[in-house]
């Protein structure tokens, strides 16, 4: 079946300008995890969807990045008044729900490069 | 928050040698992953392996949680297994992945 799709592939912006990302998951995972990977930073969490609970945003690193899941589907990673240490590959992941103390396999997309100019 | 630690950072091969990846973890996991990265930046699953030993074609790994660490063993290298092999673990925050900082392999034809 169809894995995790992400748009666009590649994002040039304008420092200062906000811009939007997006991640179609895998079909019946209702678990969503935005990362990002940076030279400096490797591979990090930044926020977790799962069902119609409060996302875990533990991992945004400013009040400029904000993600939204609509329908339980898809979902949007915005990040505003973007900086130039915000350029990096954004990365989404599915899962099926964690469910007691089970944590599920999680598939990712392409993910989309980002770069602040 | 749970530490992830790899070695060794980077590893140079003969095609047809083998090798071991490390992965050491500070604390309880419920979810152990290993990924291959393609030089196209796609992060390919190898194995969810949070206990136990499994075994795809010419990889395995084993993770032993009481003692918290993972080996990943390739058999027979390619050039096509180069790139770089992430650790990947969650703690007691469901969902999350912490990811190490991964091995980079390079084989020589």
């Amino acid at each position: 079946g169809a894995g995790v799709s992400q748009s666009p592939s590649n994002k040039v912006t304008e420092k200062g300008k906000d811009v939007e990302l997006r991640c179609d998951p895998i079909s019946g995972h209702t678990a969503l995890y935005w990362y990002r990977q940076s030279l400096g930073q490797g591979l990090e969490f930044l926020i977790y969807f799962q069902g119609n609970s409060a996302p875990d945003k533990s991992g945004l690193p400013s009040d400029r990045f904000s993600a939204e899941r609509t329908g339980g589907s898809v979902s949007t990673l915005t990040i505003q008044r973007t900086q130039q240490e915000d350029s990096a590959v954004y990365l989404c992941a599915s899962s099926l729900a964690p469910s007691g103390l089970i944590s599920y396999e999680q598939y990712f997309g392409p993910g989309t490069r980002l770069t602040v100019t | 928050g749970i530490q992830v630690e790899q070695s060794p950072p980077d590893l140079i091969l003969q095609e047809g040698a083998n090798s071991t990846l490390r992965c050491n973890f500070s604390d309880s996991v419920n979810n152990l992953q290993w990924f291959h990265q393609n030089p196209w930046g796609q992060l390919i699953n190898l194995f969810y392996i949070p206990s136990g030993t499994k075994q795809n074609g010419r990889l395995s790994a084993t993770t032993v949680a009481t003692e918290r660490y993972s080996l990943l063993y390739i058999s027979s290298s390619q050039t096509t297994d180069s790139g770089v092999y992430f650790c990947a673990v969650c703690g007691t925050s469901y969902g999350k992945l912490t990811f190490g900082q991964g091995t980079i392999l390079t084989v020589h034809p």
